[in-house]
């Protein structure tokens, strides 16, 4: 089955760049999803297909994604965006949906 | 305006089978492309996915939980069950239903509140 691996923490100063990786075999092949979950809420939705934002999710939000890393950016990073991060891909040989162990992002 | 709801028992025993309902609204489960996913989270853990059904009716599990789970819908009353078998105090935890609209490339766009699930006797 594919593994896709996350830090396990970021920790960034408000308004500096936050960047989260999510590691796998060729996962720029791969379309990458991101997620935010705050404490007590269900995830939400905040990149999809490597670099495309769902409506409302703040041009702050941006996905890259190539090689065998993908990455989800977090630029003036505000207290609000303290949260764990979590990517899924999904797995097309055995249509699974993986996710990440997902990064806690702390704003300092 | 789409929503996912989570409903089923709080608390279970060990080796009971648990069902758990996702009602959602704003949305048909036989819309073309649209698919429900079960997920599930343990305390302080990570998100893991347990289970899909598509607008046609196809079904994938965790391969490591397939024999224990089954998921089916109701579409007439827009629902989505997940049953569970012989449930274990690891298997605690939030458990949400997701939607996908289109094919991978979309993402779990909306989601469920969650429901939480504690085994123990």
């Amino acid at each position: 089955s594919y593994v896709v691996t996350q830090p396990p923490s970021v920790s960034v100063a408000p308004g500096q760049t936050a960047r989260i990786t999510c590691g796998g075999d060729n996962i720029g092949s791969e379309s990458v999803h991101w997620y935010q979950q705050k404490p007590g809420q269900a995830p939400m939705l905040v990149v999809y297909d490597d670099s495309d934002r769902p409506s409302g999710i703040p041009e702050r939000f941006s996905g890259s994604n190539s090689g065998n890393t993908a990455t989800l950016t977090i630029s003036r990073v505000e207290a609000e965006d303290e949260a764990d991060y979590y990517c899924q891909v999904w797995e097309s040989s055995s249509d699974h949906y993986v996710f990440g162990p997902g990064t806690k992002v702390t704003v300092l | 305006q789409v929503t996912l709801k989570e409903s089923g028992p709080v608390l279970v025993k060990p080796t009971e089978t648990l069902t758990l309902t996702c009602t959602v609204s704003g949305f048909s489960l036989s819309d073309a492309s649209v698919g429900v996913s079960w997920i599930r989270q343990s305390p302080g853990k990570a998100l893991e996915w347990l289970a899909h059904i598509s607008s046609n009716d196809e079904k994938s599990y965790r391969t490591s939980l397939k024999s224990r789970l089954t998921i089916s819908k109701d579409t007439s009353n827009s629902q989505v069950v997940l049953v569970m078998t012989n449930m274990d105090p690891v298997d605690t935890g939030a458990y949400y239903c997701a939607r996908i609209s289109g094919d991978y490339r979309t993402g779990f766009d909306y989601w469920g509140q969650g429901t939480l699930v504690t085994v123990s006797s």
